[in-house]
């Protein structure tokens, strides 16, 4: 069955860095377009960034693009979020999804969710 | 940037009654919608994608409707597994952005 599972998440000061990983099982990673999603505490749903199957297409929100970048290993099954100066406005679960849609397209929407990895930047 | 709204906010409602969350978007974005369900502590679940596909596993119950700038999404006769948080999400261009939410609670 598809699992994808977050890790990496952690309390963090101000202007650091960490890395976010995501394993993927059960499907092959290399034919879907993946995402990352985050959710600040209490708030809604906020789209993050989405890598194409091959790497090659990425796409960042506003509030993130140079501070934040999606990368993926598809042959060792896993996506990444490498996040640098980190913010207090960054705190947040963080969710990796796999797009339900196949290539050509890279975005339509997320099928499945890993359970979250919950970030805390804070002095 | 395209700007989601759902409305309304929150609604109240009883098991067995027919519910409609609307979202409209800021621009033109054909059929690139989805719908999601979140409950408390949980990661969102797919239910709708391109406005009116449902998502394999999802019960027949929810529909969705739309295209250009306003869709809804219709959940016939709720169970009470459905009190949740729905969220619409816009795919037509980049940045991907999603509805603030519409909270679906039991009256």
């Amino acid at each position: 069955q598809v699992q994808l599972v977050e890790s990496g998440g952690g309390v963090v000061q101000p202007g650091r860095s960490l890395r976010l990983s995501c394993a993927a099982s059960g499907f092959t990673l290399s034919s879907y377009a993946m995402h990352w999603v985050r959710q600040a505490p209490g708030k809604g749903l906020e789209w993050v960034a989405v890598v194409s199957n091959d790497g090659s297409k990425k796409y960042y929100a506003d509030s993130v693009k140079g501070r934040l970048t999606i990368s993926r290993d598809n042959s060792m099954n896993t996506l990444y979020l490498q996040m640098n100066s980190l913010r207090v406005e960054d705190t947040a679960v963080y969710y990796c999804a796999r797009d339900v849609a196949t290539p050509p397209n890279t975005a339509v929407a997320g099928d499945y969710w890993g359970q979250g990895t919950l970030v805390t930047v804070s002095s | 940037d395209i700007q989601m709204t759902q409305s309304p906010s929150s609604v109240s409602a009883s098991v067995g009654d027919r519910v409609t969350i609307t979202c409209r978007a800021s621009q033109g974005i054909s059929s690139w919608l989805a719908w999601y369900q979140q409950k408390p502590g949980k990661a969102p679940k797919l239910l709708i994608y391109a406005a009116s596909s449902l998502q394999s596993g999802v019960p027949s119950r929810f529909s969705g409707s739309g295209s250009g700038t306003d869709f809804t999404l219709t959940i016939s006769s709720l169970q009470p597994e459905d009190f949740a948080t729905y969220y619409c999400q816009q795919a037509n261009s980049f940045p991907l952005t999603f509805g603030q939410g519409t909270r679906l609670e039991i009256k």
